[in-house]
């Protein structure tokens, strides 16, 4: 089955640091998306991004689907960005199914 | 979120009893997904569902464990004789058409003791 890297695996920003969270995946997708899972569990949704560059607000993201690769920046972060963030993949031809990477786990101080 | 709802939130089963995840999708959409999140691990997929079909339970065990989606009502995850690795955070994602934005629920918490 397709394979979903994400990295860094942890990182640990001051407030007000900038960064950048990537993932890689093995085959062609028809959907990405990405996601925070807060300190108390719940997914939300961040970005719909099969391809292109999209932002919201202090977040953006970039997916360049011919190469396999999707980042996620975050600028300006803030205690409340802690959490981890997963990628999703849904391969082309495949059987519509969400397949996510292990994340990357984001701690933020003050 | 888009509106998933999971219920409980919470639940505790004693080792053998029978646990009821429910889900019911944003309205309008068709397509369910349940995942499992074991501690400090990422989300694995374990069945999707459309109305009255499972599409793909590839990633549930063959025993004990169950889903369905009614055509009336939510989508139900029933875990038989539960043991204490069953201990783990479900969720529940639904999306309204094939290569869809998938919205998920707040999860259930399942402690088994």
């Amino acid at each position: 089955g397709i394979q979903v890297e994400q990295s860094p695996p942890d990182l640990i920003l001051q407030e007000g640091a900038n960064s950048t969270l990537r993932c890689n995946f093995s085959d062609s997708v028809n959907n990405l998306q990405w996601f925070h899972q807060n300190p108390w569990g719940q997914l939300i949704n961040l970005f719909y991004i099969p391809s292109g560059t999209k932002q919201n607000g202090r977040l953006s993201a970039t997916t360049v689907a011919t190469e396999r690769y999707s980042l996620l920046y975050i600028s300006s972060s803030q205690t409340t960005d802690s959490g981890v963030y997963f990628c999703a993949v849904e391969i082309t031809g495949g059987s519509y199914i969400p397949t996510f990477g292990r994340g990357t786990s984001l701690i933020v101080h003050p | 979120n888009a509106g998933v709802m999971q219920n409980p939130r919470h639940l505790v089963r004693r080792r053998g009893q029978e646990a009821r995840l429910r889900c019911s999708p944003v309205k309008g959409h068709s397509h369910v997904y349940w995942y499992r999140q074991l501690p400090e691990e990422g989300l694995k997929f374990m069945v999707y569902l459309q109305k009255e079909n499972i599409i793909d339970e590839s990633g549930m065990p063959k025993e004990r464990f169950s889903a369905e989606f009614p055509k009336e009502g939510p989508s139900i995850l029933r875990i038989q004789q539960v043991v204490r690795g069953d201990s783990a955070a479900y969720f529940c994602a639904s999306s309204p058409v094939w290569v869809g934005q998938a919205f998920f629920g707040q999860g259930t918490r399942l402690t088994v003791v």
